[in-house]
């Protein structure tokens, strides 16, 4: 079965900061990994996926994502964060021909001006 | 239509009514999901549909928890007998094939919470 971990489920970073959040995954076949993102009362927006090209993968506004089979972990960052970074983020993995997603418990972002 | 529509976008209820929720999914998405957002609890599975066919519905948590999609488009979510913790924020997406390589497409969600 595949599982996803995201360490911390809160993380506060000042305006301009640099933003990581954590997520481990447990496969045992080759994982495609993904990023989303909630605002308040939306749905959820993919950020970046990664299904088995370039490690480090690149989403949207400024967030990339680097694949670590080694430390099975898929990490986000952004070099400078904005207030209107400020959200929920959901790391989830699913394998090459999987039906569904399975999502990790959340990091919700907050950015302190 | 342009992105996956869900309606009500805020429902209360009374425990032990039954409600109904519904999702009209991205045109010629084929593939169409339920999931559940709880305080605390991150996004839980509940069924995925292929066209009008449900190959994996492991997630509806009891029996009071039905789905039915038709036409090979718009899906409704019904929950018989309301329980105070059925209250959550309930997410449909859909996808382009039945397969996440692209991802999923979701909604705004419909919160229910039941009083």
């Amino acid at each position: 079965a595949q599982s996803v971990t995201q360490l911390g489920s809160h993380v506060s970073v000042s305006e301009g900061a640099l933003v990581l959040l954590r997520c481990n995954y447990s496969s045992s076949v080759p994982p495609y990994l993904f990023w989303y993102v909630q605002y308040p009362n939306q749905g959820l927006q993919l950020l970046l996926k990664y299904t088995s090209a370039a490690t480090l993968v690149k989403g949207i506004n400024g967030f990339e994502a680097e694949f670590k089979k080694s430390e099975t972990s898929f990490h986000l960052t952004k070099p400078s964060a904005h207030m209107s970074d400020a959200a929920e983020y959901f790391c989830a993995v699913s394998k090459e021909g999987a039906q569904k997603l399975v999502f990790g418990q959340g990091t919700r972002l907050t950015i302190n001006p | 239509g342009a992105g996956v529509s869900q309606s009500p976008s805020n429902k209360v209820t009374e425990k032990g009514k039954d409600v109904e929720l519904r999702c009209d999914p991205i045109s010629g998405h084929t593939a169409l999901y339920w999931y559940r957002q709880s305080l605390g609890q991150g996004l839980e599975f509940l069924i995925y549909f292929q066209g009008n066919s449900a190959p994996d519905k492991s997630g509806l948590p009891s029996d009071r928890f039905s789905a039915e999609r038709t036409g090979g488009s718009v899906s409704t979510l019904t929950i018989q007998r309301t329980q105070q913790e059925d209250s959550a924020v309930y997410l449909c997406a859909s996808s382009l094939v039945g397969v996440t390589n692209y991802g999923y497409t979701f909604g705004s969600g419909t919160r229910l919470t039941v009083v």
